[in-house]
């Protein structure tokens, strides 16, 4: 199966500020990358898909990236409405796999 | 539009079993694979288990094989999840998830399993 390393694990950030959270796969999976940001009580909402398409909805300030196997999502502006758990998903083979998910919290 | 809606959901004790169901709607169900996701409370998200389109390949988590089975059927538009010999850890969340990886993947809203005595 493939791994999804996600760092960090949580991080505080002040508004305005720029944040960015990765995922590392173990093997190539091309852009078969997406993103996904939950708050407490929903389900998870896609916000990044084939790495780097911003999902529909989704505010600009979203974005992701790809270096290789590592992915990032960057948030150029933090909204208070950005707080939440972010995951990133594998979707290029079965077993799909999430990372283990970062914990974004207003400093 | 798409919708998908699970239940069966309840509270159990360790050791039963329990059924659990996702009906969907808005999309040619038939045609995509489906995901069973767990999320234990506090905790991530936890892929349990996977079905292609025609059920030919299925795919389980080390932590439910053989102890759970997803399977479909496509004519009433509907995924389960059959869970037997149920322990506390897999108390959570479970939803039922399209993820092709694509802009239209969709996430139900949840159903709870709690196992308790």
């Amino acid at each position: 199966d493939i791994q999804m390393t996600q760092s960090p694990a949580s991080l505080s950030a002040s508004l305005e500020e720029i944040v960015t959270i990765t995922c590392q796969a173990s093997q190539d999976i091309g852009n078969w990358l997406s993103w996904y940001q939950q708050k407490p009580g929903k389900s998870p909402q896609l916000l990044i898909y084939g790495a780097t398409s911003l999902a529909d909805g989704v505010p600009s300030r979203f974005s992701g990236s790809r270096s290789g196997t590592q992915y990032s999502l960057k948030i150029s502006r933090l909204q208070v409405e950005d707080i939440g758990i972010y995951y990133c998903l594998q979707a290029y083979s079965a077993p799909r796999t999430f990372g283990g998910g970062t914990k974004l919290e207003l400093k | 539009e798409v919708q998908l809606v699970e239940s069966g959901g309840g509270l159990v004790q360790p050791g039963r079993s329990l059924k659990l169901s996702c009906l969907a709607s808005g999309f040619t169900f038939s045609n995509y694979g489906m995901n069973w996701i767990r999320q234990a409370p506090g905790k991530g998200l936890e892929w349990v288990a996977s079905i292609s389109s025609s059920s030919s390949y299925i795919y389980y988590a080390d932590t439910v094989k053989g102890r759970f089975t997803i399977s479909r059927d496509n004519a009433k538009n509907t995924l389960y999840l059959q869970m037997t010999s149920l322990r506390s850890e897999d108390t959570a969340l479970y939803y039922c998830a399209r993820l092709t990886g694509s802009s239209r993947d969709y996430w139900g809203q949840g159903v709870m399993v709690t196992v308790s005595s």
